[in-house]
């Protein structure tokens, strides 16, 4: 069975003190790693895709990568509007759907 | 319109009642899909619908719990007699379908089942 494990559950930071969350995953034939971000009472939304180990992508202070069996979200020098949850999900095979795991709760302090 | 809507924002029921949840998907978006989302867990898939091809129906948790759609637009999704382990806010999202599993989601439906 697929799994998906994120850790840690929840995590806070002062502003611009610098941390990674990590996105474990077991499945048979990765299509793709994504993370998405939700905010309270919110639906959840995109950040990034990864297709292949070694692959990277930013977005202001956010750098996902990935490797064969896990993906790092780096937040560098974070500002309280970076506080939400962030979710990891995998696409494996020929599924359509996405599997995600609990996500972190991110909590950054001003 | 601009996004993904779902109505109701939220709902309150009596055990053993039917309710319906609606999602109104991104205008041009050919792939939509339920998650179910417990407090304190991840979000489980429910369905997903691509286009005028049959659905993915592998997660719905049981017959009490359908969904349709008509063509690329609206779908419902319907939970027969609730039960109170179905309380949970479900989110409704819609993607091109060649957009990388970039999926746009709805605020959601907060569902509370008495």
């Amino acid at each position: 069975e697929d799994q998906v494990t994120q850790s840690p559950e929840a995590l806070r930071l002062q502003e611009g003190e610098s941390s990674s969350l990590n996105c474990s995953y077991t499945v048979s034939g990765l299509r793709g790693l994504f993370w998405y971000r939700q905010d309270p009472g919110k639906g959840p939304e995109f950040l990034f895709t990864l297709y292949s180990a070694g692959e990277e992508k930013e977005k202001e202070r956010l750098k996902a990568t990935l490797t064969k069996k896990e993906s790092f979200l780096h937040i560098t020098a974070p500002k309280p509007e970076d506080s939400a949850t962030y979710l990891c999900a995998v696409q494996v095979g020929g599924n359509e759907k996405l599997t995600f795991g609990t996500g972190t709760r991110l909590t950054i302090i001003p | 319109g601009a996004g993904v809507s779902q109505s109701p924002s939220n709902k309150v029921t009596e055990k053993g009642k039917d309710v319906e949840l609606r999602c109104d998907p991104i205008s041009g978006h050919t792939a939509l899909y339920w998650y179910r989302q417990r407090l304190g867990q991840g979000l489980e898939f429910l369905i997903y619908f691509q286009g005028n091809s049959a659905p993915d129906k592998s997660g719905l948790p049981s017959d009490r719990f359908s969904a349709e759609r008509t063509g690329e637009s609206v779908s419902t999704l319907t939970i027969q007699r609730t039960q109170q382990e179905d309380s949970a806010v479900y989110l409704c999202a819609s993607s091109l379908r060649a957009a990388g599993k970039k999926l746009f989601f709805g605020s959601g439906t907060q569902l509370s089942v008495l």
